[in-house]
């Protein structure tokens, strides 16, 4: 079964810095998708950036980029010039490629303070 | 707009007492699930369906029950709730990823209290 682990319970940034979150997976499949969602205190799930693992190019999504290390399994989220609206929970995301497979696995998450 | 709607979004109910979380989505999608949200636990899921009459067991069913009778609708149900179903509850929908490149959409989020 997939795991995916986020080492990070809590993150603090100054406003306008940059800010990484960790998240590694541990799978034995060769195809699938990663995510990072934010959950603002509103709790709504909202996609953040996604990444598929056959394309070796980094996703980018404006202020947010990942690093994707496929043979390291690991998916770091950078947030750059960090705003107060980034503030929220981060969870990072796994779903298989295989068909008929939609769960998503989620990380225990990661809060992330935006200091002003 | 593409919508996935939950009701309730708040529920406070008692032990034991069957009570059941409705979950519509408006995009003809094939797939929907149910994953409950506790802290220090990230999202889980409880339940999915890849079709009409197509259910099967996520990670923590127990307690639970689903129903896939019409494409739009996948209702949670909670025969006989406990405390430790306390949570808050998100119903999410996807289309057949060949058709509609991996997005996933949630719905707002139920929190649900047994007392």
């Amino acid at each position: 079964a997939q795991t995916v682990t986020q080492s990070q319970p809590e993150m603090s940034v100054q406003e306008a810095e940059t800010v990484t979150l960790s998240c590694t997976y541990d799978t034995s499949e060769s195809d699938y998708y990663l995510f990072w969602y934010k959950q603002p205190p509103s709790r709504q799930m909202i996609l953040v950036i996604r990444q598929e693992a056959y394309k070796q190019q980094n996703a980018t999504e404006n202020r947010f980029s990942v690093n994707f290390q496929k043979a390291a399994k690991s998916f770091s989220l950078k947030i750059s010039d960090s705003q107060l609206g980034d503030a929220a929970m981060y969870f990072c995301a796994y779903r298989s490629a295989e068909g008929g497979s939609e769960k998503l696995v989620f990380g225990k998450g990661t809060k992330l303070t935006v200091n002003p | 707009e593409a919508q996935v709607t939950q009701n309730p979004r708040y529920l406070i109910t008692v032990t034991g007492k069957k009570l059941t979380v409705t979950c519509s989505q408006n995009m003809n999608h094939e797939y929907m699930s149910w994953y409950r949200q506790d802290p220090g636990l990230g999202l889980r899921q409880i339940y999915y369906s890849m079709n009409v009459e197509v259910t099967d067991k996520g990670d923590v069913p127990e307690g639970y029950k689903v129903s896939r009778k019409e494409k739009r609708n996948f209702p949670l149900i909670l025969e006989s709730p406990s405390p430790n179903q306390t949570s808050l509850y998100f119903c999410a929908s996807s289309s057949d990823r060949r058709y509609s490149g991996n997005t996933i959409y949630f719905g707002e989020g139920s929190w649900l209290t047994v007392v």
